[in-house]
């Protein structure tokens, strides 16, 4: 069974943080995702990787940055937690070219930033 | 701009019902139609897709109808339960290159007893 965890379910942080979401996967994925999903718009996506220590800027990058270390590691990180980025953060994983695209989520990290 | 537009935002559905939610896209180049369904405090899990090669996939109650002309494609859940209550997102991709998903707003479906 495919499983991608979460390093936290909820984070409450301060304006001016630096916060760190981590995100592992245990199918040895090629590709990596982070979204964030907001009532009303979807998920979007912020940044991806199709490798290790590769990352490719999503629809959303603005005030974030990654890091994939490790094939199985993708951590989403911002670098100064402002109020906007209060939100659920979902990331997901999948094999390359597997013909269907399944994308496998994790459960979310709700993330306030006060 | 969003890439894949989807309504309604929200359904309300009498058990036994048929739910439908709808979605357009503008892309031709997409070749994947993907729904997903979340439950409260879960992250989305992959439903049923289709390919444009197809009009109609059906998985059980689920049924994908895919209108290529139109650039539409909708999620039929026949026969809906209280279990079916959850957000169900359309996505969109193209299936060489990036293969990134493009999803739609959300549709959160309530099936009353």
């Amino acid at each position: 069974d495919v499983k991608v965890t979460q390093s936290s379910r909820y984070l409450v942080k301060r304006t001016g943080e630096k916060v760190f979401l981590e995100c592992v996967q245990d199918m040895d994925h090629e590709n990596m995702f982070w979204y964030r999903q907001d009532p009303g718009l979807g998920l979007r996506l912020i940044y991806f990787s199709y490798d290790v220590k590769m990352k490719e800027k999503g629809d959303i990058p603005e005030g974030y940055s990654v890091s994939r270390e490790k094939k199985e590691r993708f951590s989403l990180i911002l670098e100064s937690a402002s109020t906007n980025q209060t939100s659920m953060y979902l990331c997901a994983s999948s094999f390359p070219q597997t013909g269907w695209n399944e994308q496998y989520f994790g459960p979310g990290t709700r993330l306030t930033v006060t | 701009q969003q890439q894949v537009k989807q309504s309604p935002q929200s359904l309300i559905v009498q058990k036994g019902g048929i739910s439908i939610i709808n979605c357009a896209y503008e892309n031709t180049a997409f070749d994947y139609f993907p729904w997903y369904q979340q439950f409260p405090g879960k992250g989305p899990a992959l439903l049923i897709a289709i390919r444009p090669d197809v009009s109609e996939k059906k998985e059980g109650r689920f049924t994908i109808s895919f209108n290529k002309s139109a650039k539409q494609f909708s999620l039929h859940i026949m026969d809906s339960q209280p279990g079916d209550s959850a957000t169900y997102f359309c996505a969109a991709s193209i299936q060489t290159g990036a293969n990134n998903l493009f999803f739609g707003t959300g549709t959160r479906l309530t099936v009353i007893p």
